[in-house]
Formats: structure tokens, C-alpha cells, sequence
């Protein structure tokens, strides 16, 4: 199985920070990865698939990165609809997917 | 629009089926899954089966192959999981997901794309 890990786990942050949540996957996944957000007692939301491509509707400060085992999530200037969970999700081993343990982002 | 219902109280060794209701797209040929959410933890892929034009495979996580079975019904539009022979560990939130399929330079990418509200698995004694 392909294991996913986050980094960091929690993060506090600022109203305009710019801030980046890492994803690495145990083997290379090639460019076969999801990031979702999910608010507390909400369903989650895909935000971005391979790797890169923003969903339709995602605000243009959301972006990724990455591809073989390292991958990154960026929001530009934070807002503060942003404070959520983030979860990586690894589609190269479809259907078998995998996700990341979260990465919750508050406020400062 | 999914909406997922049937979830509840059950002790441990029962069983349980749950629904999940589709409007606004072509549900026959939809790929659905089910993912999970164990209280305050991560997401967890539960299964997923195909449309029937694409054969209709199903494929299950490893923690629930040979206890839960995932079927759709589609002349009704709804999906299901039966749950049989439940842990305390099946604790969770349930939610239904169609699978997008989306296209970059020739390659296919899958993901969770639209999700249901999820409805709510308690095993207890």
C-alpha cells in the first residue's frame, strides 16, 4: 500500500499569510494526487487533481505542486473561509486510493 | 446531488444497509464510492463500483473486503453498502462520492468529486 504523510499536522496561521502544507507518499505516484478541504461537520471538497490543476470553481490562491513522492499545497494570502483540514489523496493506485492523516489549519 | 441515509446504532457482529440517493446527473453511468471518517480522524476509501457499461467492477479497502458489499440500483438512482459482521473500528461517518474522471495532455486523473452529507455509523454494544 502507499503510505501518505502530511506535514505539519496542525498549523496556525494569519488572515493574508501565504502558507504551504507538504505531502509525500512512500513511492512515486508520478503527478497522482488530490488535495480536498474539508470544513468541520462538512463533506469534503476537491480542490485540486494532479497534482496541479485547480478544480473548476477553486479560488486562483489555491495552487499545487510537485510530483514522484514530494508534493505541496500553497494558498497564497490566506482568507479566512481558508481555516480547514486539508487531506492529499494519492489516484495512482486507483481505485486502491489513500489519504493523507490532515493537516488542520486555524487561526492565530 | 447525493444524499446518503440508513445509518444508525448497531452492536457489534450486526449489520446495517446504507443508501445513497442520486439526482442531477446520469446516475447509470457514474462511478461511486464510499469513503469514511472514523470521530476526529482522517478520510479512509471504503470501495467503489463502476457503471454497469464499464463493467460494473467492484473493488473494496482491505479493512472491509468480505463484510461490507457495495451495489446500485439503477432504475432507482441510489446506491448502497451493506455492512455486515461490524467492529467498533467501522465507527464512522459515511459518505457517498461520485468518481471524476478528469483529462490532462491524454492521462486520466480520478478523484472524489461530488459528496454527500454523509450519515453517521455507530458500532456499540
Amino acid at each position: 500500500d502507499i503510505q501518505m504523510t502530511q506535514s505539519p499536522s496542525s498549523l496556525s496561521a494569519s488572515v493574508g499569510d501565504r502558507v504551504t502544507i507538504t505531502c509525500r507518499t512512500s513511492q512515486t505516484i508520478g503527478n497522482y494526487l488530490n488535495w480536498y478541504q474539508q470544513k468541520p461537520g462538512k463533506a469534503p471538497k476537491l480542490l485540486i487533481y494532479a497534482a496541479s490543476s485547480l478544480q473548476s470553481g477553486v479560488p486562483s490562491r489555491f495552487s499545487g505542486s510537485g510530483s514522484g513522492t514530494d508534493f505541496t499545497l500553497t494558498i497564497s494570502s490566506l482568507q479566512p473561509e481558508d481555516f480547514a483540514t486539508y487531506y492529499c489523496q494519492q489516484s495512482y493506485s486507483s481505485p486502491l486510493f489513500t489519504f493523507g492523516q490532515g493537516t488542520k489549519l486555524d487561526i492565530k | 446531488h447525493l444524499v446518503e441515509s440508513g445509518g444508525g446504532l448497531v452492536k457489534p457482529g450486526g449489520s446495517l444497509r446504507l443508501s445513497c440517493a442520486a439526482s442531477g446527473f446520469t446516475f447509470s453511468k457514474a462511478w461511486m464510492s464510499w469513503v469514511r471518517q472514523a470521530p476526529g480522524k482522517g478520510l479512509e476509501w471504503v470501495g467503489r463500483i463502476k457503471g454497469k457499461s464499464d463493467g460494473g467492477t467492484i473493488d473494496y479497502a482491505a479493512p472491509v473486503k468480505g463484510r461490507f458489499t457495495i451495489s446500485r440500483d439503477d432504475s432507482k438512482n441510489t446506491l448502497y453498502l451493506q455492512m455486515n459482521s461490524l467492529k467498533s473500528e467501522d465507527t464512522a461517518v459515511y459518505y457517498c462520492t461520485t468518481d471524476g474522471i478528469w483529462y490532462v495532455r491524454d492521462d486520466a486523473y480520478y478523484g472524489m468529486h461530488v459528496w454527500g452529507q454523509g450519515t453517521t455509523v455507530t458500532v456499540s454494544s
